[in-house]
């Protein structure tokens, strides 16, 4: 049982490159989600996604995009990188809480994006 | 619409004291509050939560919360500081009533224990 497991751990990017950061969990959740951490700011929701072939922007989307094909996986692509998206980014899961009351979430190590 | 504070930046603590970290929240329902712990250069960490009953909640590595809903707050204690305890701490709150399905976290509190 790996967890959450998000590759790659370290990224540096050209402005106007593109990427995708991956996202996999291994223990059947329905909630996914992805936030950037910077300095002072605490963490952010990009997207979220609450099943397979469900998705929902968060705080700040914009730059982004998702897509959730499959209950395990959960990419984050960046369209044009800028600076500005320079951050360190952790992916999240958990099960929904329907029946359950609120349940925790479960994060990756981090993936930690430089834009040049 | 869900939110929560941390008012404080960094918290300084020296080894063997007790220790609190604070947190306020708002929701149009009922909370469901969490604590997690970031170690440098790691995921966020569950600690403990709560989401409904005893107002005074036990979790991971000695951590305790208390619940205070006049108050609106959540506050992370600890009896007695550890230098190992040091890291960054983040509050979240999510709407329990089916408003939201994800939490919103604080800008996280530094906590600084010093031998």
């Amino acid at each position: 049982n790996a967890g959450v497991t998000q590759t790659p751990k370290f990224q540096v990017l050209k402005t106007g490159q593109s990427m995708t950061l991956q996202c996999a969990q291994d223990m059947n959740h329905e909630y996914m989600s992805w936030y950037r951490q910077d300095p002072g700011m605490g963490l952010r929701l990009i997207h979220y996604s609450v099943g397979a072939g469900i998705t929902d922007q968060g705080e700040v989307p914009n730059g982004y995009n998702v897509s959730r094909s499959t209950t395990e996986d959960f990419p984050l692509r960046l369209l044009s990188a800028a600076p500005s998206q320079t951050s360190v980014y952790f992916c999240a899961s958990s099960y929904s809480d329907l029946g359950a009351g609120g349940t925790e979430a479960f994060f990756g190590q981090g993936t930690r994006l430089t834009v040049v | 619409a869900q939110s929560v504070a941390q008012p404080e930046d960094q918290v300084n603590v020296a080894e063997g004291n007790p220790l609190t970290v604070k947190c306020t929240y708002s929701v149009s329902g009922n909370p469901y509050l969490f604590w997690y712990v970031q170690y440098p250069n790691r995921g966020l960490q569950f600690l403990l939560k709560y989401i409904t009953g005893d107002n005074l909640v036990k979790g991971s590595y000695g951590f305790e919360a208390e619940f205070n809903k006049s108050q609106t707050s959540f506050h992370l204690k600890k009896p007695s500081a550890l230098v190992s305890d040091s890291a960054l701490y983040f509050c979240a709150v999510r709407d329990g009533s089916g408003g939201s399905y994800i939490p919103t976290f604080g800008r996280g509190t530094s906590l600084i224990v010093h031998p």
